[in-house]
């Protein structure tokens, strides 16, 4: 069974500071990762999805790596935003998904 | 495109009562699921399907029915509803591709079981 860890839980950075999520996962036989956003009390909004084949994926001030034999991905936000506050939440698999805990982020203007 | 859509937004049950959780898209994806969502844990899958006619139980499905009779529609039942389904729950849409399976997921049910 497919168990996916996110560390830390909560994390509060100042304005400007640069964002380090992290997301382990045990079994490697994966199809894709998925990183997601969501906003309290809405639903989930992709952010980046990186197949197993590939090391990164990049959109904007985001950057999310993968490597797979460790079981590991990081999702880096570059320069953070107050806008950026958010629960982000890690998923592995393919058609079927397995999904961590989250890391709840709030940054402070 | 509305793209995946979930109703009701809110719902209350009594312990015993049934319900059916409603889910469309619009994208034409044969893929769809059911999650349910409870605090401090991740997303958990009920039960999905891969095209009309075909469904399979996820992680979680006991006390849950689904059935697929055409590629928008994927509705989850609950037959007898208890307070360990208060839950917010979520319908996803996937797109398989060369880019890999990408999943659209709706606005979210929460539901209260009393």
């Amino acid at each position: 069974k497919q168990e996916v860890t996110q560390i830390p839980a909560a994390l509060s950075v100042p304005e400007g500071e640069n964002l380090v999520l992290n997301c382990s996962f045990t079994d490697s036989a994966i199809y894709n990762l998925q990183w997601f956003r969501q906003d309290p009390g809405k639903g989930l909004t992709s952010l980046l999805l990186i197949q197993s084949s590939q090391r990164e994926q990049t959109s904007g001030r985001l950057n999310a790596s993968l490597d797979k034999s460790s079981g590991r991905s990081t999702l880096y936000i570059a320069a953070s935003q107050p806008g950026d506050s958010a629960t982000y939440l890690c998923a592995v698999g393919g058609d079927k998904l397995s999904f961590g805990a989250g890391t709840t982020v709030t940054v402070r203007a | 495109n509305a793209g995946v859509t979930q109703t009701p937004k809110f719902q209350v049950l009594k312990t015993g009562q049934s319900m059916t959780l409603q889910c469309a898209q619009d994208m034409n994806h044969e893929y769809m699921s059911w999650y349910r969502q409870d605090p401090g844990m991740g997303l958990r899958l009920i039960h999905y399907s891969v095209g009309a006619g075909i469904t399979d139980q996820g992680e979680v499905p006991n006390g849950y029915n689904v059935s697929r009779s055409t590629t928008e529609d994927f509705p989850l039942r609950l037959l007898s509803a208890a307070p360990s389904q208060t839950s917010v729950y979520f319908c996803a849409s996937v797109s398989p591709g060369q880019g890999g399976y990408e999943q659209y997921f709706g606005p979210g049910t929460r539901l209260t079981v009393t």
